[in-house]
């Protein structure tokens, strides 16, 4: 099944220490984006991907980077991660190429924890 | 900017009842579309039923169906006949013509019980 995958599903990494999570999809869509979701939150958008176009919010701080090498993967970095960035990430899709305001799917995210 | 209100944080029934969450929104804008997703605990994300504010007529996905009142800005998610598998916290979200981007409330987080 055509789908969004995000690895690992739980990421622990330290106070300060580098951390990548990734996202790969099936479904061939154009559009990719990454979101962060504190408990019992909305999800936030942190930047979005039209075809190659990085697209940042004005509020995600520098510290979140993201790479996306071809059409199917999507990377985010977290340069140097701070307590207050333990939260769940999610990475969703959608297909700009059939017109504007198309659904998002999303994958299943990374739950990560900061020590 | 678009915003989005769910001024419901929690709702409980009991199983085969129907509840309904509210949504309201501000824009200015004339087209756009609306969305209700659906998120388990530890589950993905999914769309539940999405609306064109150009259509009238209220979207409907089997025991899923929304109240759309364009003029008082209200998007509310009716669900008949409800299942265990519906306990989940459910986001209302806008997107603009044109845009890319969800703006999301803060979502209700429905408890379906035995």
């Amino acid at each position: 099944d055509a789908m969004v995958i995000q690895n690992p599903r739980y990421q622990v990494t330290q106070f300060g220490k580098p951390v990548t999570l990734s996202c790969s999809q099936t479904l061939n869509h154009n559009v990719m984006y990454w979101y962060q979701q504190k408990s019992s939150q909305a999800p936030k958008l942190l930047f979005h991907y039209y075809d190659k176009d990085f697209n940042n919010e004005a509020d995600t701080p520098d510290n979140f980077q993201s790479r996306r090498p071809n059409t199917s993967f999507c990377f985010l970095d977290i340069r140097s991660p701070g307590l207050g960035d333990a939260a769940m990430y999610l990475c969703a899709t959608s297909n700009g190429n059939r017109g504007h305001n198309q659904p998002q799917h999303f994958g299943d995210g990374t739950r990560l924890s900061i020590l | 900017a678009q915003t989005v209100t769910q001024s419901q944080p929690e709702m409980s029934v009991q199983e085969a009842e129907t509840v309904t969450l509210s949504c309201t929104y501000d824009t200015s804008e004339n087209n756009y579309y609306l969305f209700w997703y659906k998120q388990p605990p530890s589950r993905q994300m999914i769309l539940v039923i999405r609306q064109e504010a150009y259509k009238q007529q209220n979207a409907t996905e089997n025991r899923f169906s929304v109240n759309f009142q364009k003029a008082a800005k209200s998007f509310s998610l009716k669900i008949s006949d409800s299942q265990l598998g519906d306990t989940a916290m459910y986001f209302c979200a806008f997107m603009g013509q044109g845009a890319q981007k969800l703006v999301f409330g803060q979502g209700t987080r429905l408890t379906i019980n035995p």
